[in-house]
C-alpha cells in the first residue's frame, strides 16, 4: 500500500492562532487527497477534497474560510486552521488516492489538534 | 449518512477466526464495499475491498452474498494485535469514491 505522512503528528496552540497541518505522499503522485477530522469516541467526518492545482470541494457545514486547503503539489496537502478555537480540538486525517487499478485510499497517521 | 449496518461490538478468542458482518441493502451496482480498521489514535488501515466477488489477501478475506447485499470480512486467526475499530464502507472507486464512515464494530481480541 501507499505511505502517507502527516506532520505535525500533535500540536497545542493558543485560541486565535492558525495551524498549518501537511500531508505526504511519500511514494505515489497524489492527484487528489482527501481530509477528515474525528472527535473523540466519534467516528470520522469527511471535511473536503483536495485536488491538486485546484479548489478544494469542502462538505456540507465545514467552513472553507477557517479550513483552508492548498494542494500544490502532487505529493503535498496542506489544511491550515485559521485563528483555532477550542471547539477546532480534534484528530485530522488525510488520505489519498492511490490510482492504480484498485483506486484505494490510504491514510495518514493523524494530526492531533489541541486548542487551549 | 453511512450506507451501511454493523454490530457496535464483538469479542474474539485469540488464535480463533473472527468474523465482522456488514449490512449493505442500498449498495448500488458500481460501488466497491470497503474495510478499514482503526486502531486507537492511529490513521485507518486499509485492509480488503471487493465488487462482486470473494476476496483474500495477506490480512484478510471478503465475503460477498450474491445480492451484494451484506458482506463478511474474516480474520483467520486473530491476534491480541487485531484489537481495533473495523468500518465497512460502500463507494464508488478513485477520485469519486468518497468514504463515508459509519461508527463501525469494536473488536476485542481476547487472550
Amino acid at each position: 500500500g501507499a505511505v502517507v505522512s502527516q506532520h505535525p503528528s500533535w500540536v497545542i496552540c493558543k485560541s486565535g492562532t492558525s495551524v498549518k497541518i501537511e500531508c505526504r505522499s511519500l511514494d505515489f503522485q497524489a492527484t487528489t487527497m482527501f481530509w477528515y477530522r474525528q472527535f473523540p469516541k466519534q467516528s470520522l467526518m469527511l471535511m473536503a477534497t483536495s485536488n491538486e492545482g485546484s479548489k478544494a470541494t469542502y462538505e456540507q457545514g465545514v467552513e472553507k474560510d477557517k479550513f483552508l486547503i492548498n494542494h500544490a503539489s502532487l505529493t503535498l496537502s496542506t489544511l491550515t486552521v485559521t485563528s483555532a478555537h477550542p471547539e477546532d480540538s480534534s484528530f485530522y486525517i488525510c488520505s489519498e488516492v492511490v490510482e492504480t487499478s484498485t483506486d484505494t485510499q490510504y491514510f495518514g497517521p493523524g494530526t492531533r489538534l489541541t486548542v487551549l | 449518512d453511512a450506507k451501511t449496518t454493523q454490530p457496535p461490538s464483538m469479542d474474539c478468542a485469540e488464535g480463533r477466526a473472527a468474523n465482522l458482518p456488514c449490512n449493505h441493502s442500498t449498495i448500488s451496482g458500481n460501488e466497491y464495499v470497503y474495510w478499514y480498521r482503526q486502531i486507537h489514535s492511529q490513521g485507518p488501515q486499509y485492509i480488503i475491498h471487493g465488487l462482486k466477488n470473494n476476496e483474500t489477501n495477506e490480512m484478510a478475506s471478503l465475503i460477498i452474498t450474491e445480492d451484494r447485499k451484506s458482506s463478511t470480512l474474516i480474520l483467520p486467526h486473530a491476534t491480541l494485535r487485531d484489537t481495533a475499530v473495523y468500518y465497512c464502507i460502500v463507494a464508488f472507486g478513485g477520485n469519486t469514491g468518497k468514504l463515508i464512515f459509519g461508527q463501525g464494530t469494536t473488536l476485542q481480541v481476547k487472550p
